[in-house]
């Protein structure tokens, strides 16, 4: 069974740059045919992508986000990772990971929370 | 982008009761539309995909139907376990996926 479990700060300084990790077990992150997402919820609010890594190490992302996000993949690990700068408190929200097949997001991590404060 | 919008945006229903929640995509997106479940303090479940496949493990009083610009997901006969926020996506343009405001289904 995959899993995916999101891991960082929970509480990052406005203007700082937010950094998390999802660390796949029960299935390899190389193999072929999936993309790996994330995606953001603020709380109370619906849900926004972010933006995904293909297997191959391509990167699509949202439009509105582009300029301060970068997504990565550490194969030796067995995971991808998130960074966004510059943050502001319109970034605090819920942050998932999930494995994406066949442009369906069918495997989420549980989600965790980043505040962004002082 | 493709804007998705849900409705209604929160609804009432019974135990029992045939439950239908509509999504209207802003461009068409042919079937490229997924249906997700969420409970509170809880991740999104895939429910549908690819507007009416079941994903494996849905119970299947769930399905899903429509192409172009307009989809619906029909809950034939509500359990307590199924209230619950549901999510549209889409997945036609892989330069930006989007979702629907979500619709909350309460109990009556």
């Amino acid at each position: 069974q995959l899993q995916l479990q999101e891991s960082g700060s929970g509480l990052v300084k406005p203007s700082q740059t937010l950094s998390l990790t999802c660390a796949v077990s029960g299935g390899s992150i190389s193999s072929g045919g999936y993309s790996w997402s994330w995606i953001r919820q603020p709380p109370g609010k619906g849900l926004e992508w972010i933006g995904y890594i293909y297997h191959s190490g391509s990167t699509y992302y949202n439009p509105s986000l582009k300029s301060r996000v970068t997504i990565s993949v550490d194969r030796s690990k067995n995971q991808f990772s998130l960074k966004l700068s510059s943050v502001t408190a319109a970034d605090t929200a819920v942050y998932y990971c999930a494995r994406d097949r066949e442009a369906a997001l069918d495997y989420w991590g549980q989600g965790t929370l980043v505040t962004v404060s002082s | 982008d493709i804007q998705m919008t849900q409705s209604p945006s929160s609804l009432s229903a019974s135990v029992g009761d045939r439950v239908t929640i509509t999504c209207r995509a802003s461009q068409s997106i042919s079937s490229y539309l997924n249906w997700y479940q969420q409970k509170p303090g809880k991740a999104p479940k895939l429910l549908i995909y690819a507007a009416s496949s079941l994903q494996s493990g849905v119970p299947s009083r769930f399905s899903g139907s429509g192409s172009g610009t307009d989809f619906t997901l029909t809950i034939s006969s509500l359990q307590p376990e199924d209230f619950a926020t549901y999510y549209c996506q889409q997945s036609y343009s892989t330069l930006v996926y989007t979702f629907g405001q979500g619709t909350k289904l309460e109990i009556k």
